[in-house]
């Protein structure tokens, strides 16, 4: 079935540094991928998306790339902050009708202040 | 603000007892979802719904099954709750169509002793 994979598990920067998040997907049926964001304690939400007909996404200081051939995709962090630590989530949705969104493992950001 | 709620935060049960947990939404969607997260795993999608009286599994449908008798109300129940389901639960809701954003509920960490 529909597996992702996401690496890596953890990840420590300096404030202001940029983080990367890589994914992979196993379906070349998906068609949309979101990237979550879960706070300690709290629900995950969406903080981009990108959709298979678009090779890059840019909003504000977050930003995904998606490269169907690899089915890779990544989300970029620059000039982070410490409001930015977190565990990320990425996904890949499939559409069968009703749509079936499968998710990464996550990564646990740490941004030191 | 899309909103939904899962009815128990915490929960404590038994092995051998049979649980429900309630999940509602308020923005008519069509699709929704129970995952479970545990560390290390990330999210992993037990059920999901699509229509009233509809349901798919997911990947890791064994041990539960699921009630989805009205629209905006999407139930999962554990038959006979065993000490491996111990598990934080997120219910989530989404549109049909183009936008697949997903709107998670608060979570229900639930404990069987």
């Amino acid at each position: 079935g529909e597996n992702v994979e996401q690496h890596p598990s953890t990840l420590s920067v300096q404030e202001g540094d940029s983080a990367v998040i890589k994914c992979t997907y196993s379906d070349s049926a998906s068609n949309y991928f979101p990237w979550y964001k879960q706070e300690l304690g709290k629900r995950p939400q969406l903080i981009i998306d990108i959709r298979s007909n678009v090779g890059e996404k840019k909003d504000q200081r977050i930003a995904v790339t998606l490269n169907k051939t690899a089915k890779h995709f990544s989300l970029h962090i620059t000039e982070t902050q410490p409001e930015d630590s977190a565990v990320y989530f990425c996904a890949a949705s499939l559409n069968t009708g009703g749509f079936k969104t499968i998710f990464g493992a996550g990564t646990r950001l740490f941004v030191k202040a | 603000d899309v909103k939904v709620t899962q009815s128990s935060r915490y929960l404590v049960k038994r092995t051998g007892e049979k649980v429900f947990l309630e999940c509602v939404q308020d923005m008519d969607h069509e699709n929704m979802f129970w995952y479970r997260q545990d560390p290390g795993l990330g999210l992993r999608l037990i059920y999901f719904s699509y229509d009233v009286k509809m349901k798919e599994k997911g990947d890791i449908p064994e041990g539960y099954s699921v009630s989805r008798e009205k629209k905006e109300r999407f139930s999962l129940i554990l038959e006979s709750a065993s000490t491996n389901q111990t598990s934080m639960y997120l219910c989530a809701s989404g549109e049909r169509g183009r936008n697949e954003k997903l709107f998670f509920g608060s979570g229900t960490q639930l404990s069987v002793l």
